[in-house]
């Protein structure tokens, strides 16, 4: 089983801030990686995919990169509705998510 | 618009089978892509489940494979999940969503359905 690390675990920015996130993989995904955003009692929602994809309607404020079992997320100027849990997942194999990374305004 | 709806049971006893359903609007299953569950227990993260096409073709979490199968009903639009001999491990929100395998990703997701293994 592949295992995706996050961190950090918990982020804390202020609106404004550029958030920088990491997923670390136990082997290589190639590029078959994906990044959800949380918010309490929502499902994930779809950021990117393919590394560096984004998903249908997301701003461009949100960008992806990375390959192998290095990836990042990049939020490059924090909305006030950007604070959540954001998660990656690969499908190399089956599906595997990481733990998630808790963004919190500061 | 693609949406996906979760039903089923909200608490299973312990040793039972537990049953979801998720309907599907918007998109006809028989045109394609696969379907999956996925869950997440309280504080935690999330866990897929398994997925599954219209032609019948399913794929499982090798962790869950023996408690799992998963249906698809085109007459209905919908699929299935039965989890059986359950314990209170497997209470989470369960979520239905859209595989977009071809790409690596889940793309539309249900709203999620609480499922409480309790006697």
């Amino acid at each position: 089983e592949i295992v995706l690390t996050q961190s950090p675990a918990t982020l804390s920015l202020s609106p404004g801030e550029r958030a920088t996130l990491s997923c670390r993989a136990s082997q290589s995904v190639s590029s078959s990686l994906a990044w959800y955003q949380q918010k309490p009692g929502q499902a994930p929602r779809l950021l990117i995919y393919g590394a560096s994809n984004r998903a249908t309607g997301i701003p461009a404020r949100f960008s992806g990169s990375g390959s192998g079992t290095d990836f990042t997320l990049t939020i490059s100027s924090l909305e006030p509705e950007d604070f959540a849990v954001y998660s990656c997942q690969q499908r190399s194999d089956w599906y595997t998510f990481g733990q998630g990374t808790k963004l919190e305004i500061k | 618009q693609v949406q996906l709806q979760e039903s089923g049971p909200g608490l299973v006893k312990p040793s039972e089978t537990l049953s979801l359903t998720c309907a599907v609007s918007g998109y006809s299953i028989s045109s394609g892509y696969y379907w999956g569950w996925i869950r997440q227990p309280p504080g935690k993260g999330l866990e897929w489940i398994g997925s599954t096409h219209h032609s019948g073709h399913t794929f499982y979490n090798p962790s869950l494979r023996s408690r799992i199968t998963i249906s698809v009903d085109t007459s209905e639009n919908q699929f299935s999940l039965k989890l059986s001999s359950v314990t209170a491990a497997d209470t989470a929100v369960y979520y239905c969503a859209r595989d977009r395998d071809e790409i690596g990703a889940l793309d539309y997701w249900g709203q999620g359905a609480l499922v409480t293994v309790s006697s």
